[in-house]
């Protein structure tokens, strides 16, 4: 089992749509979590930290479940310019030796 | 501005050769790391230091090294390049182990034939 899953998608939406993203990981000790984004052929980009109370950045929500272990990530009210892929992250041994989720591909279609 | 670079972007080499992949910050960050990035894998840590003399191999080591000289540097040398090394490889700095945010370099395309 891989210690970060995420479904790779692609999701396909329409602009204005809202849309949400799970993340899995197996070390029940994890403590911090991550969204990062990837443009194609680009490097990844920190969207958002992730927070046990949950947290909300513009159009951005992230969500903590530490009873079942996923993360989430909801995009609401869809722009062209949110295509792009999601990588959930997850530091499991609380240092900087991150584990990477292979990414969400989202495409935000007029 | 402070940045993170690679060089080379791109690189085609044959098996067997030595390959060494620059990795360059202006940040004067302490910590760096090594990724590659492959279809259907997250990326994954090759190796990572948390300041000049210091280097730590991560989940997929074999095959690769580095050194840390200085700062601004971490180079990845890949000792004899095998078709399996074929990926991109992406460097990351962040300020200080309690600092998590990696900030991420353009990356480097390597195919080896």
């Amino acid at each position: 089992r891989k210690e970060v899953e995420q479904d790779p998608g692609p999701f396909n939406v329409p602009e204005g749509a809202t849309v949400a993203f799970n993340c899995t990981y197996s070390n029940s000790a994890s403590q911090s979590f991550f969204w990062y984004r990837q443009d194609c052929r680009k490097e990844p980009k920190l969207l958002m930290s992730v927070y046990s109370s949950g947290n909300e950045d513009g159009r951005f929500t992230a969500q903590l479940n530490r009873a079942s272990q996923y993360i989430s990530l909801l995009i609401r009210d869809s722009k062209l310019s949110d295509s792009a892929t999601y990588l959930c992250v997850v530091n499991p041994y609380n240092n900087n030796d991150m584990r990477f989720g292979a990414g969400t591909r989202l495409t935000v279609k007029p | 501005d402070a940045e993170i670079t690679q060089s080379p972007r791109h690189k085609i080499t044959e098996t067997g050769r030595q390959v060494t992949l620059a990795c360059h910050q202006t940040w004067n960050h302490n910590n760096m790391f090594w990724y590659r990035q492959d279809l259907g894998h997250g990326l994954r840590l090759i190796h990572y230091s948390y300041g000049v003399q210091d280097t730590n191999k991560g989940e997929v080591s074999d095959g690769y090294s580095v050194s840390r000289s200085n700062t601004e540097d971490l180079p990845l040398t890949l000792e004899s390049a095998a078709s399996s090394q074929t990926s991109v490889y992406f460097c990351a700095s962040s300020e200080s182990r309690g600092q998590e945010t990696q900030y991420f370099g353009p990356g480097t395309r390597l195919l080896v034939l």
